[in-house]
Parts: C-alpha cells; structure tokens; sequence
C-alpha cells in the first residue's frame, strides 16, 4: 500500500520560490511515478508536471514550463517540485501523487494531504 | 485546455446521475485513459474510475465509466448521501500531460 506524505504549510512572498516535498513508503520512488496537481481556492485540479515513464523524462504543463521543477531523492525516497517567481495566484493547495510505474499516465492515485502554499506580501 | 464538465449536477438518494466530460481528440478521444477523481471539502482527490470504465480496488460498483467519440461520462446509480462531493475527470493527452476538467458539484438532495 502506498502511503504519500507531505510537508507543511508554506507562506512566501511574491517573486520568491517554495519547494514542497513528497515522501512516499511502502513502495519506493523507482516503482512509482510522481505528479503534481496544484488547487487554488475554490477552484479546480491543475495538472503541474510529472514523471511519463512511456518517455523516461518529466514532463510539465506548458503554463508551468520554466517555472517549476520536479525532482526525486531515491536514497529517501522523497520528491520535490520548487516553483520560483510566485505570484499571487499561485496561492493553492499543492498535492503530489502517485502514477503507474510503466507506460503513460492514465490516473494518479493515492494523493498526499496537500501543502498550502501562500503568496502573500 | 480543460475538459468540459457541467458545474453542478444533482438528485435523490436512489436515483441515478451522469456527469459527462468533453474533450478533444488529442485527449478524450485519442485514448482510453481517462480517470475519475470524487473530493469532499477539504480532502484529498480520490480515484473512482481509470482507464474509462475501470473500478479501483474497494471503489463500489454504484460507479461506472463510459466513453464515446470525445466524451466521457460518469455514472452514480443508487445515489447515497456520501457521494456529495466534487467529481474531476482527467485524460492523458498527446502532448504525454494529464489535463482535468474544470470538475462537477454533486448535490444529494
């Protein structure tokens, strides 16, 4: 059974970067794939970027493309993705979550709690 | 883009309801990826559906997927309280990214 966990609440103000991590037990980060799905509030789902295990590589959604960058820490089986420049819509509430280890990204599931992240001056 | 879903849909216990989700060919209708995510006020999304009609392990079987041309659709049957709640699609698509839907409130009346 997959267990994500993440950190803590983050408050930053605009122009600065966050980087939320993502640790993952039960199974290690090499049989998993990882994403991020960030939510402001009331608001929908946003897919952030991701490993595609199809492509070996991390893909990220073009609004996001030089802004956020995943990475992962096999020795601990942690993940992280850092977005700089914050601005204030990017207050939210950032998951992580876990892919198939193989083939393209057809669902993520389980979800870590979620980080708040705040932008505020 | 984001799929298109209705922004509320609703019913009665026992009754039956469909969410339907729009998109393209470079997503709903290129693949049979599409997934189904059910979020209660201020928790985690949760997988219902994968794979356009798939049930996760422990998902009940009140829940159904189904798919056509660039639409997909979500089915509840038997409604009960608890399933209250947001509803998300999502789709892979050809740029190898997951897109979502802008998501769907369920209304238990």
């Amino acid at each position: 059974q997959v267990q994500v966990g993440q950190s803590g609440a983050e408050v930053k103000k605009p122009g600065a970067s966050v980087k939320v991590s993502c640790k993952v037990s039960g199974y290690t980060l090499i049989e998993l794939s990882i994403h991020w799905v960030r939510q402001a509030p009331g608001q929908g789902l946003e897919w952030m970027g991701g490993f595609d295990p199809e492509d070996g590589e991390t893909i990220y959604a073009q609004k996001f493309q030089g802004r956020v960058t995943v990475t992962e820490d096999t020795s601990t089986d942690t993940a992280y993705m850092e977005l700089s420049s914050l601005r204030y819509e990017d207050t939210a509430v950032y998951y992580c979550a876990t892919g198939p280890p193989t083939g393209n990204v057809r669902w993520i599931d389980p979800w870590g709690q979620g980080t708040l992240v705040i932008v505020s001056s | 883009s984001a799929l298109t879903q209705p922004a509320s849909v609703s019913g009665s216990p026992g009754q039956s309801i469909t969410i339907s989700c729009t998109g393209t060919s470079s997503d709903v209708g290129g693949y049979d990826y599409v997934s189904w995510y059910q979020q209660h006020p201020g928790k985690a999304p949760k997988l219902m559906i994968y794979d356009v009609s798939n049930r996760p392990s422990g998902v009940s079987n009140r829940f159904s997927g189904s798919k056509s041309g660039n639409t997909a659709s979500l089915t509840i049957s038997g409604l009960q309280a608890e399933d209250a709640a947001d509803y998300y699609c999502s789709s892979y698509t050809s740029s190898s990214t997951l897109v979502f839907g802008g998501g769907t409130k369920l209304t238990v009346l």
